[in-house]
């Protein structure tokens, strides 16, 4: 069956403009998780969703930073006035389950965000 | 804060050789731990797990080692193959939360 699907791929913005990176989950998984990965470091957790709701929030870095998953199912991760230093990669991952921790994670290819 | 530490960023094997990589956590409360496989443009893809109450977990070449008193895991790669070339992250978890280390990247000599 199809992946978790991000788009766009690639996204090249000015410092100080808004973007909007999406995510598709897998069909029927409830949990969605965003992380995003900098130059040489690994993932770093930003925000959780259970269904339509955020369950967890505390990775997001500032209030620069918000996403939404209205319907439960698509998630759309939003960034205000871009910075240079949220250039990185913005990967999407989605579980079956509600959320635990061995609930496999499966990540989309993400989008790398570069702020000029 | 870097609770999941992988020190070394690269590792060359030949092929049919034995690959292992090493992962140190600081935060006692993980009891569940990931190691995912990452190729060039794509998200990671879950490898192979373990659980804090086991030490051991196999899954054909890949076996994944847990030393809880030392914090320390461990992936051993037997025999090595040339697509298992790419970039490994160690993970680990209390809850849905994954805290990453940096990545070993891994390559695969003919």
């Amino acid at each position: 069956g199809a992946g978790v699907s991000q788009t766009p791929s690639n996204k090249v913005t000015e410092k100080g403009k808004y973007v909007e990176l999406r995510c598709d989950p897998i069909s029927g998984h409830t949990a969605l998780y965003w992380y995003r990965q900098s130059l040489g470091q690994g993932p770093e957790f930003l925000i959780y969703f259970q269904g339509t709701g955020a369950a967890d929030d505390s990775g997001l870095p500032n209030d620069r930073f918000f996403a939404v998953r209205p319907e439960g199912s698509v998630s759309t991760l939003k960034i205000q006035r871009t910075e240079r230093g949220d250039s990185a990669v913005y990967l999407c991952a989605s579980s079956s389950l509600a959320g635990a921790a061995t609930d496999t994670q499966y990540f989309g290819p993400g989008t790398r965000l570069t702020v000029l | 804060d870097q609770q999941v530490k992988q020190n070394s960023p690269s590792l060359s094997v030949q092929e049919g050789r034995i690959s292992i990589l090493n992962c140190d956590y600081t935060n006692s409360m993980f009891d569940y731990f990931l190691w995912y496989k990452k190729y060039p443009a794509e998200g990671p893809t879950f490898l192979i797990s373990i659980s804090s109450i086991k030490d051991k977990n196999e899954d054909g070449r890949f076996t994944v080692f847990l030393n809880k008193s030392a914090k320390h895991l461990s992936l051993h790669i037997v025999p090595s193959q040339p697509g298992d070339s790419a970039v490994y992250f160690c993970a680990a978890s209390n809850d849905y939360k994954l805290s990453f280390g940096a990545g070993t990247t891994v390559t695969v000599r003919a």
